[in-house]
């Protein structure tokens, strides 16, 4: 069974930076895993983030980005908002399937 | 625009079949690359991935359901059906689906929650 782990909980300052990461149980995390962050608050559907590993959407934030660090995928949120206050989720490609990770809970405080 | 909706029955009984429909509009199943996907999450957990089903046909499903899960394009082209047999309360769940552009996910639907009690 394979696990992708986040961090449960993160609190960052308004106006701060802060990185969140996603760690496969099989190993290091490549560009071969595809990584993908989404967002998600209270009440709504998920939306996405980033896509293979550091790639942004049209409507991502500049402030929002992807890479793979120390093995792992990361999200760094710079110059954090208020708004930025979500579930984050990351999803990992092992050939054929995708995994959730489960969730880190970002407050901004 | 890419838009996807999600519609189907919100309660089912326990050892029911469950079917969701998923209609999308703004991109075609049968443009290579493309894909649709199912996601759900139930009540303060986490996501789960379920299964994705491609332009070509291919499928691909969570190891975890393989058993009961079964993708299939609809009747009509713009419409996908996920069905999910032998529902158990474990399974209630909001039930996502989510256009798929080959390096990943993009656009969600808005979700149904389905409750599974008898």
């Amino acid at each position: 069974q394979t696990v992708v782990t986040q961090e449960p909980s993160l609190t960052v300052s308004p106006g701060g930076t802060i990185t969140l990461t996603c760690a496969s149980s099989t190993g290091a995390v490549t560009s071969d895993y595809y990584a993908s962050w989404f967002q998600q608050k209270p009440g709504q559907a998920p939306r996405a983030l980033i896509y293979s590993a550091n790639n942004k959407h049209s409507w991502t934030p500049a402030r929002f980005s992807g890479s793979l660090v120390g093995g792992k995928a990361a999200l760094t949120l710079s110059r954090v908002q208020p708004e930025d206050e979500a579930d984050y989720y990351c999803l990992l490609y092992y050939g054929g399937v995708w995994v959730f990770g489960g969730g880190t809970k970002l407050t901004v405080l | 625009q890419i838009t996807l909706r999600e519609s189907g029955p919100t309660l089912v009984k326990p050892t029911e079949t469950l079917t969701l429909t998923c209609n999308f509009s703004g991109f075609s199943l049968t443009t290579t690359k493309m894909g649709v996907g199912w996601i759900r999450q139930p009540p303060g957990k986490a996501l789960e991935w379920l299964a994705l089903i491609y332009w070509s046909d291919e499928k691909r499903y969570s190891p975890s359901l393989r058993n009961r899960l079964t993708l299939t394009k609809g009747t009509s082209k713009n419409q996908v059906v996920l069905t999910l047999t032998n529902m158990d309360p474990m399974d209630t769940a909001t039930y996502y689906c989510v256009h798929d552009f080959w390096d990943g996910y993009d656009i969600w639907g808005q979700g149904i929650m389905v409750t599974v009690s008898s």
